[in-house]
């Protein structure tokens, strides 16, 4: 089954601080990873892509990388600031299966609050 | 060029009746996804089409909800004789799904409220 898991659902730290976020998913069979941003409420902000070929990709404070084989990927934020507060969403697409199409997988999200 | 439209953004419907959701996919793109999101949880993959045809509803509830792409105009999800369990955000993504980019863009979705 395809799936992806996130830790941790939840992480509070001060601001300043530098920290990273883990997605991991089961099957290495993907076409691409990407990470979105949620406020509450509100839709989804795409942050970074990383097509399956690739090992990491960056924009600004945030950097993403991803091991296909071990079937993981960490985003990684710089100089944490409140206005990076927001739940964010791992995605991975995975190839089709059994004659299936191709499924954008989503993990449950990790809830960040950066406290000024 | 604009982004994946959706409409409306809010939807209030009472139980029993039907509500439909509207997709417009980005300029050149012919495939559209809908993911459904219920509170608390991560989004859900609910449908592939592509331009009048079905590609793959395996995420689709199989009574009630009803999805279409036709050959002119938005995608529409469909939701008969809604029930609470209904409320939700229905997004709405849409590819190019050409060559190495198999990218999806996203709506800013519609939340419907059933009452």
């Amino acid at each position: 089954k395809q799936e992806v898991t996130q830790i941790p659902a939840a992480l509070s730290v001060p601001e300043g601080e530098n920290l990273v976020l883990n997605c991991s998913f089961t099957d290495s069979a993907i076409y691409n990873l990407q990470w979105f941003r949620q406020d509450p409420g509100k839709g989804l902000t795409s942050l970074l892509l990383i097509q399956s070929s690739q090992r990491e990709q960056t924009s600004g404070r945030l950097n993403a990388s991803l091991d296909k084989s071990s079937g993981r990927s960490t985003l990684y934020i710089a100089a944490s600031q409140p206005g990076d507060s927001a739940t964010y969403l791992c995605a991975v697409l995975f190839r089709g299966t059994q004659g299936g199409s191709e499924k954008l997988v989503f993990g449950k999200g990790t809830k960040l609050t950066v406290n000024p | 060029n604009a982004g994946v439209m959706q409409n409306p953004r809010h939807l209030v419907r009472r139980r029993g009746q039907e509500a439909r959701l509207r997709c417009s996919p980005m300029k050149g793109h012919s495939h559209v996804y809908w993911y459904r999101q219920l509170p608390e949880e991560g989004l859900k993959f609910m449908v592939y089409l592509q331009k009048e045809n079905i590609i793959d509803e395996s995420g689709m509830p199989k009574e009630r909800f009803s999805a279409e792409f036709p050959k002119e105009g938005p995608s529409i999800l469909r939701i008969q004789q809604v029930v609470r369990g209904d409320s939700a955000a229905y997004f709405c993504a849409s590819s190019p799904r050409s060559g190495v980019s198999y990218e999806q863009y996203f709506g800013p979705g519609t939340r419907l409220t059933v009452t």
